[in-house]
């Protein structure tokens, strides 16, 4: 069964500063990774996607791809007490279209 | 502006009664909808695939006759989530495949809030 495995955190940061989000996945056949923001009592909202290893870079996120090790992560730089959600990691499915989520990693920014 | 319309956005209902959640894709047709149940502090769980025109695909453990799913147009996916239970409270999101690129941003509709009492 596919997995995909994140830490559930909370993973707390001081405001200003890095927050690193990791994710590793099962399927090394998967090639399309995505991270989304969950704000609580709403629906995920999509704020990167990878497709290639190495990292990409938008605004102050960063993802970083490293599909030898299996391993997807997010930077948010600068951190600011609104990037306080739950960040779930998603992986392509294989099937099309369908997507499998980790359980998410609550990150808590402190003013 | 939102691409996926999702209602109602939350609901009380009373045991045995049933409640019917409309996703609408309101940019792109959809030939494909994926619905989604997550718990309190839970990760997003895959139901069921819809398809437009034909039966929807159940995952392993969703029972399909509880959890009636209809695709009748392009636009529209509805799941129906029948003689409910309180164990059925659970926040639903619809999610839109977009078919004109696999690789293309997902979108999920802004979900249900569902309370069984």
């Amino acid at each position: 069964q596919k997995e995909v495995e994140q830490n559930s955190g909370p993973l707390s940061v001081p405001e200003g500063a890095i927050a690193s989000l990791n994710c590793t996945y099962s399927d090394r056949g998967s090639q399309s990774f995505f991270w989304y923001r969950q704000y609580s009592g709403k629906s995920p909202e999509l704020i990167m996607s990878i497709y290639s290893n190495g990292d990409k870079e938008d605004g102050r996120f960063t993802a970083q791809l490293n599909k030898a090790s299996q391993y997807v992560s997010l930077l948010i730089r600068d951190s600011q007490p609104s990037d306080s959600a739950t960040y779930l990691c998603a992986v392509d499915g294989g099937s099309q279209g369908n997507l499998i989520f980790g359980k998410g990693t609550k990150l808590s920014v402190k003013p | 502006g939102a691409v996926v319309s999702q209602h109602p956005s939350w609901v009380i209902c009373k045991s045995g009664t049933s409640v019917k959640i409309e996703c609408r894709s309101l940019d792109f047709q959809a030939t494909t909808m994926f619905w989604y149940r997550q718990f309190p502090k839970q990760s997003l769980m895959l139901m069921a695939t819809s398809n437009e025109g034909s039966k929807a695909t159940y995952e392993q453990g969703v029972e399909k006759d509880k959890f009636l799913i209809n695709h009748a147009s392009l636009t529209l996916s509805t799941l129906t989530v029948t003689s409910a239970h309180p164990e059925d409270s659970s926040f639903y999101i619809c999610r839109r495949d977009n078919q004109s690129s696999y690789n293309s941003p997902l979108h999920f509709g802004n979900g249900t809030r569902l309370t069984v009492t």
